[in-house]
């Protein structure tokens, strides 16, 4: 069975500067992928970024990058110049297609980011 | 593009009443999945259907909760009778299953059983 963990409950972080999320995964599949959503107070799931396990280069959107660490089985996100419109509980999470159909996505308990201004 | 479209947004029941919840994917979206979070939890898969068939519902508390898919599009979620451990959020989300595997969220429809 797959798992994720999410070990830092909340974090903080100054405007304009940079934070770094955690999250572990635990899973026996060779192929697989790994997201981080923001979930702001109106619980929408947003996708922030996306890693394909196949792919050796980590991901970037904009101010939003990750360390794949494949054999250590974590995937952190960076947040840099952090804004204050990036408050929110950030989830990680991991989806494994099996056969025939695509999988789905299990998460880990979130880390809720507070930024200061 | 329209988004995931859920409703309704906010339902206060008592226990041992019934809710339901609909949800209409974006076009196009094969795979539809209903959530459950729980405060301060992240979500956990109820159910999910790829067309009109049923993947995975494994988690799915069969003897309260009840989906449906009919023609593959919009899908129902029903609980009867609700217990207070039901109170969460019920996310819809739908996928068109490509290689970026991209599962696209709606607002959520939030339960409040007392």
């Amino acid at each position: 069975a797959q798992t994720v963990t999410q070990s830092q409950p909340e974090m903080s972080v100054q405007e304009a500067e940079t934070v770094t999320l955690s999250c572990t995964y635990d899973t026996s599949e060779s192929d697989y992928y790994l997201f981080w959503y923001k979930q702001p107070p109106s619980r929408q799931m947003i996708l922030v970024i996306r890693q394909e396990a196949y792919k050796q280069q980590n991901a970037t959107e904009n101010r939003f990058s990750v360390n794949f660490q494949k054999a250590a089985k974590s995937f952190s996100l960076k947040i840099s110049d952090s804004q204050l419109g990036d408050a929110a509980m950030y989830f990680c999470a991991s989806l494994t297609n099996y056969g025939g159909s695509q999988g789905n996505l299990i998460f880990g308990k979130g880390t809720k980011l507070s930024v200061k201004p | 593009e329209a988004g995931v479209a859920q409703s309704p947004r906010y339902k206060i029941i008592e226990k041992r009443q019934s809710v339901a919840f609909w949800c209409n994917p974006i076009s196009g979206h094969a795979t539809l999945y209903w959530y459950q979070q729980i405060l301060g939890q992240g979500p956990k898969l109820l159910i999910q259907f790829q067309n009109n068939g049923v993947v995975d519902d494994s988690q799915l508390p069969k003897d309260r909760f009840s989906a449906e898919r009919l023609k593959g599009v919009d899908s129902t979620l029903k609980i009867q009778p609700a217990k207070l451990e039901d109170s969460a959020v019920y996310l819809c989300a739908s996928s068109f299953w490509d290689h970026r595997n991209t599962i696209y969220f709606g607002e959520g429809s939030w339960l409040t059983v007392v």
